[in-house]
């Protein structure tokens, strides 16, 4: 069954620290990947998607993530967190085979200490 | 980059009572639209995906006879709740596409519907 896990519901970090927040999937096909930020009131911002090739892909707000097949992980990171980085992060999973339709993880809270 | 807007953002009704939701791509024409549903603290769960000028296909689970999709047009998208009950209080969020699966999903800001 075709389904994304983020492991840690909740993270903490200080302003001005590293970030990782990690997601592994479960897909049949050649997975497309992506990670979006929900901030109260607006609706759901992409950050960075892969598709194919490198798999280190950089995104918007300094945001990176590295696609691991082996390891079915596409973490998201961060190297100097920023208060307005304080958001509900989701990572999502589709394919070439699914016409668009994402499947969603739980999301991760991140809060950050100033 | 491409909007997405929805209205209302919220809204109050009394349980028996229908209730619609517009989902529209302001400057781009949207191929696809999709319906998401979203409980406190908890994911986005996909309920129906609709084409312009097509049915909508609802993911399992999903009453097509409660929610009702009309995807008249390439910029608009409309999901009525019908009969609505307390347990249908949730945060509606739809996204538009138009580009296939390799495309960006655009979002919505969200719609709060609270049933009393």
């Amino acid at each position: 069954a075709q389904s994304v896990t983020q492991p840690d519901i909740h993270i903490t970090v200080s302003e001005g620290a590293s970030l990782e927040l990690r997601c592994n999937y479960s897909y049949g096909a050649t997975p497309y990947l992506f990670w979006y930020v929900q901030s109260p009131g607006q609706g759901l911002q992409l950050l960075l998607k892969y598709f194919s090739g490198d798999t280190l892909v950089q995104g918007i707000k300094g945001f990176e993530a590295e696609f691991k097949r082996s390891q079915s992980s596409f973490n998201l990171r961060k190297p100097s967190v920023h208060w307005s980085d304080a958001a509900e992060y989701f990572c999502a999973v589709g394919g070439s085979g699914n016409t668009g339709k994402l499947i969603f993880g739980q999301g991760t809270t991140l809060q950050v200490k100033p | 980059g491409a909007v997405v807007s929805q209205h209302p953002s919220w809204v109050i009704c009394k349980s028996g009572t229908s209730v619609k939701i517009e989902c529209r791509s302001l400057d781009f024409q949207a191929t696809t639209m999709f319906w998401y549903r979203q409980f406190p603290k908890q994911s986005l769960m996909l309920m129906a995906t609709s084409n312009e000028g097509s049915k909508a296909t609802y993911e399992q689970g999903v009453e097509k006879d409660k929610f009702l999709i009309n995807h008249a047009s390439l910029t608009l998208s409309t999901l009525t709740v019908t009969s609505a009950h307390p347990e249908d209080s949730s945060f509606y969020i739809c996204s538009a596409s138009f580009f296939g699966p390799r495309g960006e999903q655009f979002f919505g800001p969200g719609t709060r519907l609270t049933v009393l």
